[in-house]
């Protein structure tokens, strides 16, 4: 049973295409996450959602649109795709807390490569 | 704002030997602070984290890790490493208030025979 699921698992797509990467919790958590792990591993907060709310749009270029159908689903999808987009994508959830403590579960990754 | 250092970026060290990574983080408010593993080609997996309470933490496969206020420090330890805990480790910090976690730059653990 996968808590946090993501598809497809690999992309690879050349410059100027679109593409969108799907994540998907069962855990029943009402938040959830993109965060964008770069060529050095560093890992960076794109998008936070709270029951279908945007609550953190950090300084991501307008090319990248997080949607959530509903609280199990956070879709992300890329217009544009540029070299600099190659990363791996991490979806993660949690649930808010009223002592504000909320463990975040991660999915696999979904590694993008723009050619 | 919150950010977090890991003064290592790679820690080589011999089986059965005991290993310490460090990671100091500057904030102005509380925070939460986390130890996440991640191995090859995978996804995070919490290793502990400290919240409040006591300042000595412990975490699954055998990792333990020491919250220091005065030095905001939160360096992660293990008496004995195995070749299994090769892998990338991460510190993070969140502030009590908000809900995206604050990540290190990382530090590679290998773990050699």
């Amino acid at each position: 049973d996968t808590a946090v699921s993501q598809t497809p698992k690999y992309l690879v797509t050349q410059m100027g295409n679109d593409k969108s990467i799907k994540c998907e919790q069962n855990l029943g958590h009402d938040t959830m996450y993109w965060y964008k792990q770069d060529s050095k591993k560093f890992l960076k907060i794109m998008f936070s959602y709270n029951n279908k709310e945007l609550i953190i749009n950090e300084t991501v270029p307008n090319r990248f649109s997080p949607k959530s159908p509903d609280k199990a689903h956070l879709n992300l999808h890329i217009n544009s795709l540029e070299l600099g987009d190659s990363a791996v994508y991490f979806c993660a959830s949690s649930q808010m807390g009223t002592s504000g403590y909320n463990e975040q579960f991660f999915g696999p990754g979904t590694r993008l490569t723009v050619l | 704002a919150q950010s977090v250092t890991q003064l290592d970026s790679q820690v080589p060290v011999f089986e059965e030997a005991p290993v310490e990574l460090r990671c100091n983080y500057s904030s102005s408010v509380s925070v939460y602070l986390f130890w996440y593993v991640q191995y090859p080609n995978q996804g995070l997996q919490l290793l502990l984290k400290y919240l409040s309470g006591s300042t000595l933490v412990k975490g699954i496969n055998g990792f333990e890790a020491e919250f220091n206020k005065s030095q905001t420090s939160f360096h992660l330890r293990k008496p004995s490493v195995h070749i299994s805990d090769t892998a990338e480790y991460f510190c993070a910090v969140r502030d009590r208030a908000g809900t995206a976690l604050i990540f290190g730059k990382g530090t590679t653990l290998s773990v050699s025979s």
